[in-house]
C-alpha cells in the first residue's frame, strides 16, 4: 500500500529557513517524479514544486522559483523541500505527493505538514 | 501559471446530478489531455478523481465522470450522496514540467 509521510513543519520567523522531508513506502520509489502541493489557509490547492525520478531535473511555480529547492535520496526513498526566505504568505499545509508513470496527474498524497511563517 | 477559473461552489440533492467546471487556456487545459480532479475532505489527504481528462483509477464509482471541450474540462457527479460533499479542485498540465490548480469548487449535498 502506497504511503507518503511528511515532517518538518513548524513555525519560522520571515526570512527564515525550514526543510520538509517525505517518507515514501509501498512502490518503486526510484522510478516516480515526485511533487509538492500547498494549500494556504482557506485558499486553493497549489503546485509547488517537481523532481524526476532520478533527480536529474527539477521544476517550480513562478511563486517559490529561487527561494525553494526540491531534492530526493532513492536510497533512502525520500524527497525534500528546502524551503528559504520565506515569506507570511509561504503560509500553507504541504503535501508531497507521488507522481504519475505517464502524463500529468497526482495519485496518491500525504497528509500534510504545516508550515506558519509568522513573527 | 494563472489558476484554472473554477466555480466556488455548486449544489444539489441527493440523486441527482451536478457538473463542475473548470475554465484554463491554450497553454493549460486546451493543450494537452492531461486535465485530473481531487476530491478533498476537511483533515484528510487529497484524493484523485479523475485522470487524463476522462479516466477513473480504480475504486472511484462511475458516478464521478470527467470531459473536455476546447480550454474548458469538467467534472459530473451523478446520483449524488452524502459523501460526495467535499471540495473539488481540478489540475492541469501546463507545459515545462509545471502544473496548474484550479481555485476549487465546493459541493453541497442538500
Amino acid at each position: 500500500q502506497v504511503q507518503l509521510l511528511e515532517s518538518g513543519g513548524g513555525v519560522v520567523q520571515p526570512g527564515g529557513s525550514l526543510t520538509l522531508s517525505c517518507a515514501a513506502s509501498g512502490f518503486n520509489f526510484k522510478n516516480y517524479g515526485m511533487h509538492w502541493v500547498r494549500q494556504a489557509p482557506g485558499k486553493g490547492l497549489e503546485w509547488v514544486a517537481f523532481v524526476f525520478y532520478d533527480g536529474t531535473h527539477k521544476y517550480y511555480a513562478d511563486s517559490v522559483k529561487g527561494r525553494f529547492t526540491i531534492s530526493r535520496d532513492n536510497f533512502r526513498d525520500a524527497h525534500y523541500l528546502q524551503m528559504s526566505s520565506l515569506r507570511p504568505e509561504d503560509t500553507a499545509i504541504y503535501y508531497c505527493a507521488k507522481g504519475s508513470d505517464s502524463g500529468w496527474y497526482f495519485d496518491c498524497w500525504g497528509q500534510g505538514t504545516l508550515v506558519t511563517v509568522s513573527s | 501559471q494563472s489558476a484554472l477559473t473554477q466555480p466556488r461552489s455548486v449544489s444539489g440533492s441527493p440523486g441527482q446530478s451536478v457538473t463542475i467546471s473548470c475554465t484554463g487556456t491554450s497553454s493549460d487545459v486546451g493543450g494537452y489531455n492531461y486535465v485530473s480532479w481531487y476530491q478533498c475532505h476537511p483533515g484528510r489527504a487529497p484524493k484523485l478523481m479523475i485522470y487524463d481528462v476522462s479516466r477513473r483509477p480504480s475504486g472511484v464509482p462511475d458516478r464521478f465522470t470527467g470531459s473536455k471541450s476546447g480550454n474548458t474540462a469538467s467534472l459530473t457527479i451523478s446520483g449524488l450522496r452524502a459523501e460526495d460533499e467535499a471540495d473539488y479542485y481540478c489540475c492541469s498540465y501546463a507545459g515545462s514540467s509545471t502544473g496548474v490548480f484550479g481555485g476549487g469548487t465546493k459541493l453541497t449535498v442538500l
